[in-house]
């Protein structure tokens, strides 16, 4: 069936440094790929989203590359700060019975060292 | 303020006794979602309701129920029958629901259920 896959589970940067999560998606219809943030007692919040028409898109510190031929898309965060630290989850929309699903990966927890 | 509102926080459950975890949103939006999610897994959907009256299921709907009664409220109950019910629940929402429509899920702060 269709999955997304994440990676790494855990990531821990020196504030400052830049941060790289992948995702890998199965299904080659996906079109949408929206980055969700998870933080404990603020729900979780859309930081950035692309969709497949580009490959590229930046947003401050955060951008988003999709290459769709390998079916990879990646989130990066650069100059990081404390209040980055949170769970991160990657998405990709499957049409699915006439309406669109999401698939999330598995979360990549960011913990931004001082 | 708008937004999704999810009560409790937290629960406790004795084994075989039914639970039903709050959803609101006062969004006026379409579309409203149960996840689960449990550690090393992403979040896995429950039930989905695109419009009042109509829900479907999602990918691990078994001892699950929801109803869409009103546009603003999607209650789940983890029934008896669910056979690991501990996990951290997540009800979110989207203004639209529709064949072409993607866009942004707005999510409650989450309910997370302990079965003793």
């Amino acid at each position: 069936g269709e999955n997304v896959e994440q990676h790494p589970s855990t990531l821990s940067v020196q504030e400052g440094d830049s941060a790289v999560i992948k995702c890998t998606y199965s299904d080659s219809a996906s079109n949408y790929f929206p980055w969700y943030k998870q933080e404990l007692g603020k729900g979780s919040q859309l930081i950035i989203d692309i969709r497949s028409n580009v490959g590229e898109k930046k947003d401050q510190r955060i951008a988003v590359t999709l290459n769709k031929t390998a079916k990879h898309f990646s989130l990066h965060i650069t100059e990081t700060q404390p209040e980055d630290s949170a769970v991160y989850f990657c998405a990709a929309s499957i049409k699915t019975s006439g309406t669109y699903k999401y698939i999330f990966g598995t979360g990549t927890r960011l913990k931004v060292l001082a | 303020d708008g937004g999704i509102t999810q009560s409790p926080k937290y629960l406790f459950r004795k084994e075989g006794q039914n639970v039903t975890l709050s959803c609101e949103q006062n969004l006026n939006h379409d579309a409203m979602y149960w996840y689960r999610q449990d550690p090393g897994q992403g979040l896995r959907l429950i039930y989905y309701s695109q419009i009042v009256n109509d829900f479907q299921k999602g990918d691990i709907a078994e001892g699950y129920s929801v109803s869409r009664e009103k546009k603003e409220s999607f209650p789940l109950t983890v029934t008896s029958a669910q056979k690991n019910p501990t996990a951290f629940y997540l009800c979110a929402s989207k203004e639209q629901a529709g064949l072409a429509v993607n866009g942004e899920l707005f999510f409650g702060e989450g309910s997370r259920l302990t079965v003793l």
